[in-house]
């Protein structure tokens, strides 16, 4: 049973344009949600995070949505950039962080020049 | 470089064969976590610890796999008489525990091919 779900294997966008990457969760006990980032043969590189106290953060050119209501997070990464290219893991933990995290099957992004 | 380290990358071995891997933690990190990733997959968690204790394990965590964390410094991941299924990147993290809102940060990983 999948808890944390990236229902779009792949997505492509243009070098400039805005990236979004979406995740479902459907334990209502999920109150921490992190976006991870991956290349090839390596692991995944921490790339921002959110509280359930909170409906939006921003970092850069990275803002995470969370919509509690409706149990789905999303990535904004504006504007995209070919260094962008890679894939994106959405994660979730239950009480602030007192339980390891549970993670997506990830999303790849490819950012076309 | 003072991020998680991992050893050894990449190991390949027969199946039957016993193999170790080797996590060592952010310094001021007192939880490790480990995890495996295979193709198409997000990280599982199998286990963790805080400090020398270890706190949970997955119901991945077979009677074949074993962790300790035994001075609450780095950890060891052992795998008696792989199988081809055990063929995966294992992945160590470590935290700051809850007050940092259980972000964790992982190593490069070690990749075993079991043939």
């Amino acid at each position: 049973d999948q808890q944390v779900k990236q229902n779009s294997p792949s997505l492509s966008v243009q070098e400039g344009r805005i990236s979004i990457l979406n995740c479902d969760y459907t334990n209502s006990m999920f109150d921490y949600f992190l976006w991870y980032k991956k290349y090839p043969a390596e692991g995944p590189t921490f790339l921002i995070s959110i509280s359930s106290i909170k409906d939006k953060n921003e970092d850069g050119r990275f803002t995470v949505f969370l919509n509690k209501s409706a149990k789905h997070l999303s990535l904004h990464i504006v504007p995209s950039q070919p260094g962008d290219s890679a894939v994106y893991f959405c994660a979730a933990s239950r009480y602030s962080g007192n339980t390891p995290l549970v993670f997506g099957k990830g999303t790849r992004l490819s950012v076309i020049a | 470089d003072t991020g998680v380290s991992q050893d050894p990358r990449h190991k390949i071995t027969k199946r039957g064969q016993n193999v170790t891997f080797r996590c060592d933690p952010i310094s001021e990190h007192n939880r490790l976590y480990w995890y495996r990733q295979t193709l198409g997959q997000g990280p599982e968690f199998l286990t963790y610890f805080q400090n020398e204790a270890q706190l949970e394990k997955s119901r991945l965590l077979s009677d074949r796999f074993s962790a300790e964390r035994p001075k609450g410094s780095f950890s060891t991941l052992e795998i008696q008489r792989t199988e081809q299924g055990d063929s995966a990147m294992y992945l160590c993290a470590s935290s700051l525990g809850p007050a940092s809102g259980n972000t964790i940060y992982f190593g490069e990983g070690s990749w075993l091919t079991v043939v």
